[in-house]
């Protein structure tokens, strides 16, 4: 049972407009966060965090929006640059005792010029 | 301030044998996690350790095995080696507090079990 999802493989989008990365869960005691960045042969790259005390996030060109009712959480980059080409990955955790980080398949984003 | 290393970048062994990788955490964190990345997954959590002591394990079999170590690098061990265990696989660590647990990855260390 996949409790972080990422229903959308990949997207594609063009140089300088938005880009909106979307994530489901199904676990109501996850009460942190994150997205991740990955490209080809490296480790995943922290972007941004969303405690479940907040709705927003900003940092920069990026944006994540916490909708906890929905369960649904987004990741926007504006504006979207060919170096954001790369896998994104929502990632949720239940901060209290060990802190194990529940990833989603990913997002494959491709900026084109 | 030196990030999260692993070493070996790439290993190749056969079905049978034992493995074990190796991770250095970033400056200041006490707490390593280890995660198994299958082609076209996620990362899947396979322990935590922090201050030495296991502090929480995934649906991974016992002859996946670990250790941390008092300046908080940790290694993982898996025996037996299966075709499955074909992966990337990833260390993080991270600063355990109250208020925050972001984990930082290393470059990870691909496994192709023959």
């Amino acid at each position: 049972d996949q409790q972080v999802k990422q229903n959308s493989p990949s997207l594609s989008v063009q140089e300088g407009r938005i880009s909106i990365l979307n994530c489901d869960y199904t676990n109501s005691m996850f009460d942190y966060f994150l997205w991740y960045k990955k490209y080809p042969a490296e480790g995943p790259t922290f972007l941004i965090s969303i405690s479940s005390i907040k709705d927003k996030n900003e940092d920069g060109r990026f944006t994540v929006f916490l909708n906890k009712s929905a369960k649904h959480l987004s990741l926007h980059i504006v504006p979207s640059q060919p170096g954001d080409s790369a896998v994104y990955f929502c990632a949720a955790s239940v901060k209290t005792g060990y802190s194990t980080l529940t990833f989603g398949k990913g997002t494959m984003l491709l900026v084109s010029p | 301030e030196t990030g999260v290393t692993q070493s070996p970048t790439h290993l190749i062994k056969t079905r049978g044998q034992q493995v074990t990788l190796r991770c250095s955490s970033q400056s200041g964190h006490n707490t390593v996690s280890w995660y198994q990345q299958a082609l076209g997954q996620g990362p899947q959590f396979i322990f935590q350790y922090y201050r030495e002591e296991e502090n929480g394990r995934g649906n991974f079999p016992p002859r996946f095995s670990g250790l941390q170590f008092p300046n908080y690098s940790s290694e993982l061990n898996v025996n037996a080696l299966e075709l499955d265990d074909s992966a990337l696989y990833l260390c993080a660590s991270s600063l355990k507090t109250f208020s925050t647990d972001t984990q930082y990855f290393g470059p990870g260390t691909r496994l192709t079990v023959l």
